[in-house]
């Protein structure tokens, strides 16, 4: 059963400045989709980029992105120049090719100071 | 899109009770999941359906549990005898596709007393 872990139960950052946020699974599949989503305190889960295994690009939208090692099995989140709307837990999904359920990591709780 | 809501919000029951939700997908979203997430964790698969089709069901979903989507609409999940270790978040999401986002709602927290 593929697995995924975030090491990182919590983080912090200063406002204005980049964090980086670790994720790593483990599957013998080789098609395959990885999320990161945010939920914010109280309110619900959103998506915050998505990453098609198949594909070598890293995906970005706009302040986030992420650094995908296949050989790895790592999917790290980079957001750059932090907001105060940034605190949330953050977590890291996979999802087999021919499955349709997530399987999340333990999340990692983002702090922003002003 | 309105976006995908749950009701009721909030519900605590005590011991035993039966206790039903409701979750309303994304209108013309053929797919719908259910998760629970517990404090201080991820959320965890329980059960999809594709259309009315209830298609995988994890094994948390133990006999207690029963989850339907007549008319491949609405979905409810019932959980019967309620016990302490229920309490928790139950997120319900929804998808266009096999390979679309999963979109998912606000939740509802029920806390077993």
């Amino acid at each position: 059963a593929q697995t995924v872990t975030q090491s990182q139960p919590e983080m912090s950052v200063q406002e204005a400045e980049t964090v980086t946020l670790s994720c790593t699974y483990d599957t013998s599949e080789s098609d395959y989709y990885l999320f990161w989503y945010k939920q914010p305190p109280s309110r619900q889960m959103i998506l915050v980029i998505r990453q098609e295994a198949y594909k070598q690009q890293n995906a970005t939208e706009n302040r986030f992105s992420v650094n995908f090692q296949k050989a790895a099995k790592s999917f790290s989140l980079k957001i750059s120049d932090s907001q105060l709307g940034d605190a949330a837990m953050y977590f890291c999904a996979y999802r087999s090719q021919g499955a349709q359920k997530l399987v999340f990591g333990q999340g990692t709780r983002l702090t922003i100071n002003p | 899109d309105t976006g995908v809501s749950q009701n009721p919000r909030h519900k605590i029951t005590k011991r035993g009770q039966n206790v039903t939700f409701r979750c309303d997908p994304i209108s013309e979203h053929n797919r719908l999941y259910w998760y629970r997430q517990t404090l201080g964790q991820g959320p965890e698969f329980l059960t999809y359906f594709q259309n009315e089709a209830q298609l995988e069901k994890s094994r948390l979903l133990s006999d207690r549990f029963s989850a339907e989507r007549p008319k491949g609409s609405f979905s409810t999940l019932e959980i019967q005898r309620t016990e302490q270790g229920d309490s928790a978040m139950y997120l319900c999401a929804s998808s266009r596709g096999a390979t679309d986002t999963q979109y998912f709602g606000p939740g509802t927290r029920l806390t077993v007393l």
